[in-house]
């Protein structure tokens, strides 16, 4: 199993400018979760999808923040217009069934906002 | 929101067992305790879970005392590979908010 796959790695963009994140969970799981890290606020929960539909977004910071999952292997989290306060690294874990199942995280997409 | 409190940092001789203690005075009937470690900017990487009884696998131990309030991560013998930042979680399996874990240094 590849593990969840985010892309990209590293996205440098100015601000105002859209940016989209993505995220290939590991086959089989229905739960899928994203984070954002920053030094001042540590590991942040945004959102979290079951079966494709989202359950909870009260973590996303503002209406520029918005995610999606039209399909159980791929899903993307938008930032439009981005600022520079934007700037952190955003993970993406996935899970199956959800309860008691560990979270197995991507290697993140470290975004900077300039 | 977190309901752990963890160390900010421990120090731990390469070789030796390193136990990183978790309180979780609010824990509920039906919430998990879970680790995790991060190593550098890496993903958080899952090390063990329970609910109830002590846990071991090829990672750590868990041990969870008889009240819940509060658990102990094992790492039998800690190598400088195992230096990383050590969350402790409570969860049903839904929702996983992270505090800010303990930074584990080990020293040769």
């Amino acid at each position: 199993d590849a593990g969840v796959i985010q892309s990209p790695r590293h996205e440098v963009t100015e601000m105002g400018q859209e940016v989209t994140l993505r995220c290939k969970p590991i086959s089989g799981h229905d739960y899928l979760f994203w984070y954002r890290q920053t030094m001042m606020r540590g590991l942040e929960l945004l959102i979290y999808f079951n079966n494709n539909v989202p359950i909870d977004d009260s973590g996303m910071p503002e209406d520029r923040f918005s995610a999606k999952m039209p399909n159980a292997s791929f899903s993307t989290l938008k930032i439009q217009p981005s600022e520079p306060r934007d700037s952190a690294v955003y993970f993406c874990a996935s899970s199956f069934h959800g309860n008691s199942s560990p979270l197995h995280f991507g290697n993140g997409t470290r975004l900077t906002v300039t | 929101d977190a309901k752990t409190t963890q160390p900010p940092s421990m120090d731990c001789a390469e070789g030796r067992a390193a136990n990183l203690p978790c309180n979780h005075s609010t824990i509920s009937g039906n919430e998990y305790v879970y680790w995790y470690r991060q190593i550098h900017s890496q993903g958080p990487q899952y090390i063990i879970h329970g609910l109830k009884n002590n846990e071991t696998n090829e990672m750590a131990s868990l041990i969870i005392t008889e009240d819940r309030k509060s658990s102990t991560l094992i790492l039998p013998h800690a190598t400088l590979r195992d230096t990383a930042v050590y969350y402790c979680i409570l969860s049903t399996g839904n929702q996983f908010y992270f505090g800010t874990g303990t930074s584990l240094t080990v020293i040769p």
